[in-house]
């Protein structure tokens, strides 16, 4: 198994440029999760989901959207960047024996 | 709403000795705490998780406890070792629904 896979591993945007960063488990997990985590701040959920087809918002959504169209990918997008959004993006998915994270990508906006 | 602390920020220890990070949170009413270790630029590797109903795990060198009428977990590294230098971060689950709540992490380093 692979895991939790995340693409791309590192972006640089300029602001208001927009792009999706792709996650995916081949666990056979229901649910998926995207956190960003800044320095000092841990790391915030901005949204997830509970199966394929539904996705819920976190305590960061502002900015972002996600979709979740197949079981195994958890998509998530920026659709106009701001340098608010600099950060270190975590994937996420979970069943009974915890949860299991992706490497990260890491975005800088400029 | 959950809040989750980890004491102290920031450890450094001579190698070989035994040590206790510590996790506090505010709501008890928890399904479940996960410990996670976090090597600089990489993602997140789960140590241990315990259910609310547990009191402790352990893994190897590591041992996580859990007093859930107290608000506090502790993870206990014996023996520690260079290899051991990481951003240990505690999470909680609450019962309502999915969300897990991080604390800001303790940044370990043991020195050889």
């Amino acid at each position: 198994n692979a895991g939790v896979t995340q693409t791309p591993k590192f972006r640089v945007l300029k602001t208001g440029q927009s792009m999706t960063l792709l996650c995916a488990q081949d666990m056979n997990h229901e649910y998926m999760y995207w956190y960003r985590q800044d320095p000092g701040m841990g790391l915030r959920l901005i949204h997830y989901s509970v199966g394929e087809g539904t996705t819920a918002k976190g305590e960061v959504p502002d900015g972002y959207n996600v979709s979740r169209l197949k079981k195994q990918n958890f998509l998530l997008g920026l659709e106009s960047a701001a340098p608010s959004q600099t950060s270190v993006y975590f994937c996420a998915s979970s069943d009974y024996s915890g949860k299991y994270f992706g490497p990260g990508t890491r975005l800088t906006v400029t | 709403k959950q809040e989750v602390t980890q004491i102290p920020a920031a450890l450094s220890v001579p190698e070989g000795e035994n040590l206790v990070l510590n996790c506090s949170f505010t709501d008890s009413a928890i399904y479940n705490l996960q410990w996670f270790r976090q090597d600089p630029g990489k993602g997140l590797t789960s140590l241990l998780l315990i259910q609310s109903s547990q009191r402790e795990q352990t893994s190897g060198r590591l041992n996580a406890s859990l007093d859930k009428s107290s608000g506090r977990s502790t993870l206990y590294i014996a023996a520690s070792q260079p290899g051991d230098s990481a951003t240990y971060l505690c999470a909680v689950k609450d019962n309502a629904g999915n969300m897990l709540t991080f604390g800001g992490g303790t940044r370990l380093m043991v020195k050889p």
